[in-house]
Formats: C-alpha cells, structure tokens, sequence
C-alpha cells in the first residue's frame, strides 16, 4: 500500500538557518511527489511537485526538494529559513494508475527562532 | 490566480444535525475532492468527484456522507446525520487533469459537532 512518512513531528531552527524536512514514500511505481504547506489558519498551498525528469525541483519561497529513488525519499530544503516559514508542512504522494487520491504524511511543524 | 473557494470557514451544529459545505472549485477544473483533517492528524482522502458521479471514495466515506455538483460551479459535501467524530478540518480539492497536474486546495472548512 502507498505511504508516506514524515519523521519528524516538530522542528525547530533559527532564521538564517538552513533546513531540511525528511520525507520518506512507499510506492509501487514512480511516485507523483508534493509538499505542501499550511500556515496556521490556512489551507493548503502547494510548495513544489515531482511528477518527473530532474530530481532536484524548484518551488515558491526558495524551496527546493530532491527525488532520490534509492532512498524513497523527498527531501525538502530551504539554505535560509524566514521567519514567515514557520507553518505545517506536508509531504504528499499520488495519484496513481489506479486513483487519483493524494496520500499525505503526518506533518511536520516548524517553528522559526529571531 | 484562481483559487478554490469555500464556505462557510467555521461551522458549528449539534450532533445529529446535516451540514452542507460549500466548495466552488476553479473554473475550468474537472475533478473534485474532498478531503478532512481531524485535528493533530494527517489529511486523509474522502471522495473523488468527476463527470457528475463519485469515482472513488474512502472507507471514512459511509452513508453519512453525500457529494453533489448542484451547478456549474458549486460542489457540496453533505454529512446527514453529524456526529462528534466528524469535528474536522475540510479541504475541497480541484484538478484539471489528475495525472499531469496539481491539485488546488481551499481553505478549508472547520466544523466542530458538539
């Protein structure tokens, strides 16, 4: 069955600092591949996608997030960290051959230090 | 930018009580979606809405719960008979294409049963 992981429930940085949300996917095939993020109160805005080509993509804010098939894993990284950054953050795979349904991982919450 | 709409964005009713959430997705999008997130957990799937019938749907998804495209531009999600369990956060989704493109979130609507 598809899954996703998200190790870590709740991270905490200082602006400035670098970051990386782990994200981890079980998948039968070559995975569609998303984070979103949600700001307290907010819905769900899309940071970037993987859907395929080149494994390292680009999103909004200065994100970027890389596909490593070897590892099932879709890293999400930042080299500096706004204060503004502090929200939920979703990683999501899907759809698939058999459904259109996007399975997300648990969240990580990122709290952002002055 | 487009955007999924939704209303209202707090609803609050009795246990036993129907609810209609409102969505209007993005104009031009085919397929919908509605998803929840109980509080302190992840986003799970409801239901895929496409052509005018449901495509797929969640084992969350019983005889409770009910979509409808009423419109051309509204789509709804109906629990009959809420109970406290439905206390949620819920997320209409649109897409054009489920294969090749994202899928654009609204803000979301909290219900509390109480």
């Amino acid at each position: 069955a598809q899954s996703v992981t998200q190790p870590d429930i709740h991270i905490t940085v200082s602006e400035g600092a670098s970051l990386e949300l782990r994200c981890n996917y079980s998948y039968g095939a070559t995975p569609y591949l998303f984070w979103y993020v949600q700001s307290p109160g907010q819905g769900l805005q899309l940071l970037l996608k993987y859907f395929s080509g080149d494994t390292l993509v680009q999103g909004i804010k200065g994100f970027e997030a890389e596909f490593k098939r070897s590892q099932s894993s879709f890293n999400l990284r930042k080299p500096s960290v706004h204060w503004s950054d502090a929200a939920e953050y979703f990683c999501a795979v899907g759809p698939s051959y058999n459904t259109d349904k996007l399975i997300f991982g648990t969240g990580t919450r990122l709290q952002v230090f002055p | 930018e487009p955007e999924v709409t939704q209303t209202p964005s707090h609803q609050v009713t009795q246990m036993g009580q129907e609810v209609i959430l409102r969505c209007v997705p993005i104009s031009n999008h085919l397929y919908f979606y509605w998803y929840r997130q109980i509080l302190g957990q992840k986003v799970e799937f409801l239901v895929s809405f496409y052509n005018n019938e449901i495509s797929e749907k969640s084992e969350i998804f019983d005889d409770q719960f009910s979509v409808e495209r009423p419109d051309g531009s509204n789509f709804t999600l109906k629990i009959r008979s809420t109970k406290l369990e439905d206390s949620a956060m819920y997320f209409c989704a649109s897409t054009l294409r489920p294969s090749t493109d994202t899928q654009y979130f609204g803000p979301g609507t909290r219900l509390t049963v109480l």
